[in-house]
């Protein structure tokens, strides 16, 4: 299973665009990288998740360059209430339900 | 669709007790998981399972035990409770769709061992 490193934490400002990166060196062919929220007290909730090149949709962008050894979601625009853990998941496809999360990217929004 | 739900949401145990957490979905999933998360720390997989009838071990399973005997139900025992074991527990069920997949987590149990 690809090992993950994301920065720990993150502090931003309300309008500002956030770009977490998340460094996955020996990303396997079959790989797809995979981003989850968390709010304190809650479960994780899906964002976004793709395989190359560019992903986006209505609540972030995903950034995945050709070698694919990193990735880098793209937050635009955060509010207060994107303040959350991210996490970064590498693996195939079909097989996240058995992978553990990492410590994940705390962002802190502030006003 | 009520999604992923756990009961209980709060639970106070002694040590050397026993008890279940349960977890159910209604999204005719196939591949559900159980994960703890530690303060400060990420989620950590537990166990497992493909299918009904079928179940494995993540990353620590030692003191658990999982069943799944239905699509639905996917229940998390613990065998005799230990302080090491407070942590938040949280079940998620996986939308497997070839080449995207998407897993829904439950609300979580906080789990107290004194």
């Amino acid at each position: 299973l690809a090992k993950t490193t994301q920065p720990i934490s993150m502090d931003s400002y309300e309008g500002q665009e956030v770009n977490i990166t998340c460094s996955h060196n020996n990303i396997a062919t079959n790989d797809y990288i995979t981003w989850y929220q968390q709010f304190p007290s809650q479960g994780p909730r899906f964002i976004i998740q793709g395989y190359k090149t560019k992903v986006t949709n209505e609540v972030a962008s995903l950034f995945i360059p050709a070698d694919r050894k990193s990735s880098t979601l793209s937050l635009p625009r955060v509010s207060l209430s994107d303040t959350a853990v991210y996490y970064c998941l590498v693996g195939q496809g079909s097989n996240d339900y058995k992978l553990s999360f990492g410590a994940g990217t705390t962002v802190t929004v502030r006003a | 669709n009520a999604g992923v739900t756990q009961t209980p949401k709060f639970q106070v145990l002694k040590t050397g007790q026993s008890m279940t957490l349960q977890c159910a979905q209604d999204m005719n999933h196939e591949y559900m998981s159980w994960y703890r998360q530690d303060p400060g720390m990420g989620l950590r997989l537990i166990h497992y399972s493909v299918g009904a009838g079928i179940t494995d071990q993540g990353e620590v399973p030692n003191g658990y035990n999982v069943s799944r005997s239905t699509t639905e139900d996917f229940p998390l025992r613990l065998l005799s409770a230990a302080p090491s074991q407070t942590s938040v527990y949280f079940c998620a069920s996986t939308f497997e769709g070839g080449t995207y997949n998407e897993q829904f987590f439950g609300p979580g149990t906080r789990l107290t061992v004194l």
